[in-house]
């Protein structure tokens, strides 16, 4: 069964402190990694999709690379405004145009000034 | 150009009673999903339309959840009859291609 695990479960950061939010997966057939960010009482917000090992994307203070069992989303000097949930989630080969997600419970993320 | 917009927000019903969610998805969009959080859990899919066909429905819980998706634009996902364990979230997705666009949900809460 496809699984997402995501670490840890919230962090509390210092305005300006850098670090990494984890999401580890089990999946046959990986055919995407997607990053969403989620502000309460609003649905996933699309932040990056990575493909293949290796793979590195960048937004902002955001950047998140990929490997055969894990996706690291790094978050550099961040503001308060980042303080939101990150989730990860994974699509596989299921045929057509299906992409459907399996989602980690989340990573919620609270920047102090 | 708007996004994914879901009616109602919010609702409340006893258990026993239907409730019926709709889903808008972002013009031109072929693929609609369903998907659902369950407090305390994680976000998981529920079914999948290309145009007017259901795709995948493999999340779906039971035959008491009915989707439907008229011409292939508007979804609608019906509960009937609402059990307890119902309550949740309720987000819908529309997509291109790879990226799906959410929409801000429907919190259901049966009591």
């Amino acid at each position: 069964e496809d699984q997402v695990t995501q670490s840890p479960e919230a962090l509390r950061l210092q305005e300006g402190e850098s670090s990494s939010l984890n999401c580890s997966y089990t999946v046959s057939g990986l055919r995407g990694l997607f990053w969403y960010r989620q502000d309460p009482g609003k649905g996933p917000e699309f932040l990056f999709t990575l493909y293949s090992a290796g793979e590195e994307k960048e937004k902002e203070r955001l950047k998140a690379t990929l490997t055969k069992k894990e996706s690291f989303l790094h978050i550099t000097a961040p503001k308060p405004e980042d303080s939101a949930t990150y989730l990860c989630a994974v699509t596989k080969d299921s045929g057509g145009s299906n992409y459907k997600l399996t989602f980690g419970k989340g990573t919620l993320l609270t920047v102090n000034p | 150009e708007a996004g994914v917009t879901q009616f109602p927000s919010h609702s409340v019903i006893e258990k026993g009673q239907t409730v019926t969610l709709r889903c808008d998805p972002i013009s031109g969009h072929d693929n609609l999903y369903w998907y659902r959080r369950v407090m305390g859990k994680e976000i998981k899919f529920l079914l999948h339309f290309v145009k007017e066909s259901k795709q995948d429905e493999s999340g779906m819980p039971n035959n008491r959840f009915l989707a439907e998706r008229t011409g292939g634009t508007y979804s609608t996902l019906k509960v009937q009859p609402a059990e307890l364990e119902d309550s949740g979230v309720y987000f819908c997705a529309s997509s291109q291609a790879v990226k799906q666009f959410f929409g801000p949900g429907t919190r259901l809460t049966v009591l």
